[in-house]
């Protein structure tokens, strides 16, 4: 059983088109994250939901979207793509913790590859 | 925003080594330091969650320190196999969580 998975695994699309990527978590974790692997290979986080609700926020575009229809999903759509959105997607979660901050392991899925042109 | 680096950027070993790198962090505001293990075209896979000062976690040849006060953890692998080729990352959490740029490591057999 896939604990952390992402659709789609690849998608290549066109400059100027709104597309999303699903996330879904079956670890009964209460936080789910996205974060953005970039040109060098570095992990940058963009958002973090816990039981549905925004708690981090990074300064990404507007164009970038959320939405979390249950605690087990975190959906990002995309709006009016741009060539430097080229990346991989990490969706992760992690079990509830005590601190603010969720403080505990992240549990990845596979990685998003968008390619846009 | 966190500055954690690691170091060495990369790191080649032959079978049967030993090698150790390193993770820097900010040691004011810290919470824990995770360390991950990212093998090409898959997720990162966590390893160590660490939080307390003295904190050492061992998972068969792979084990981990940590030093908070000045903020510092090492990874420590035992008799290196071809298997353990990897980028090794960690995070620390002080307001957020943020991670490292990652250690990568190739074991030649």
């Amino acid at each position: 059983d896939t604990a952390v998975s992402q659709t789609p695994k690849y998608l290549v699309t066109q400059m100027g088109n709104d597309k999303s990527i699903k996330c879904e978590q079956n670890l009964g974790h209460d936080t789910m994250y996205w974060y953005k692997q970039d040109s060098k290979k570095f992990l940058k986080i963009m958002f973090s939901y816990n039981n549905k609700e925004l708690i981090i926020n990074e300064t990404v575009p507007n164009r970038f979207s959320p939405k979390s229809p249950d605690k087990a999903h975190l959906n990002l759509h995309i709006n009016s793509l741009e060539l430097g959105d080229s990346a991989v997607y990490f969706c992760a979660s992690s079990p509830p913790s005590p601190q603010t901050v969720n403080q505990e392991t992240q549990y990845f899925g596979p990685g998003t590859r968008l390619l846009v042109l | 925003i966190l500055n954690v680096e690691q170091s060495p950027q990369s790191l080649h070993v032959q079978e049967g080594d030993s090698t150790n790198f390193t993770c820097s962090f900010p040691s004011s505001n810290f919470y824990a330091l995770h360390w991950y293990r990212w093998e090409t075209a898959k997720s990162p896979e966590a390893l160590f969650v660490m939080t307390l000062n003295g904190d050492e976690k061992k998972k068969g040849r792979i084990s981990a320190t940590l030093n908070t006060k000045e903020g510092y953890s090492y990874l420590y692998i035992k008799g290196s196999q071809p298997e353990d080729s990897a980028t090794y990352l960690c995070a620390s959490t002080g307001n957020q969580f943020y991670f490292g740029t990652g250690t990568s490591l190739t074991v030649i057999p």
